[in-house]
């Protein structure tokens, strides 16, 4: 089985801080992506790497950094946190090739709240 | 741009009632389609997909068509347990670089 997993389930901070979240997948894939998830805004992709060292923005990246210097880990990095950085962080891989390029595996999630 | 809409939660069924979340796309090229549950306090799970128009997709008792022509994917259960009480999301993939698009969730609550 895939094994996602992130460093935290719970997380608070407080303004300005810098927070970093980190995430493992077990599986070789190279894919690796943040989501923050919102009630009623679903899943919003902040960013994604297709392979080692290499990050794409997604549709919400301000506020947010992200590092990929191994395979297997992806880290997502909120610079100075603010309070509308509160919320659920989902991340989520997938591997390249084999008709499964589209299918995401997801960790269980990190709830940061920035007070 | 990709989109999806979903159907709004939250939806409260009685054990054995028939499901249906309606999930409707709007896509430039020839996507595949998902669906994903999040049951509570965990993260999201494949559910079922569909690859290309006609397709069904199915698991655990519920299933989806892919209809290119009304552009949907609803999703559909024939008889609910509590078990299924959850979040599911529709999504949606761009094949020309695997992101996926989500709708906003609809909340199912199944009671005994």
């Amino acid at each position: 089985d895939v094994k996602v997993t992130q460093s935290s389930r719970y997380l608070v901070k407080r303004t300005g801080e810098k927070v970093f979240l980190e995430c493992v997948q077990d599986m070789d894939h190279e894919n690796m992506f943040w989501y923050r998830q919102d009630p009623g805004l679903g899943l919003r992709l902040i960013y994604f790497s297709y392979d080692v060292k290499m990050k794409e923005k997604g549709d919400i990246p301000e506020g947010y950094s992200v590092s990929r210097e191994k395979k297997e880990r992806f880290s997502l990095i909120l610079e100075s946190a603010s309070t509308n950085q509160t919320s659920m962080y989902l991340c989520a891989s997938s591997i390249t090739g084999g008709g499964e390029t589209d299918t995401q595996y997801f960790g269980p999630g990190t709830r940061l709240t920035v007070l | 741009g990709n989109s999806v809409t979903q159907m709004e939660g939250p939806v409260t069924l009685s054990e054995e009632a028939f499901l249906t979340i309606n999930c409707t796309y709007t896509a430039t090229g020839y996507p595949s389609l998902f669906w994903y549950v999040q049951y509570p306090g965990e993260g999201l799970q494949l559910l079922l997909k569909a690859t290309k128009a006609d397709d069904k997709g199915s698991n655990k008792g519920f299933e989806a068509t892919y209809r290119k022509e009304t552009t949907s994917f609803h999703l559909e259960k024939g008889s609910v347990q509590v078990s299924d009480s959850a979040v599911y999301f529709c999504a949606l993939s761009d094949r020309n670089d695997y992101k996926l698009s989500f709708g906003a969730g609809t909340t199912v609550t199944v009671r005994a």
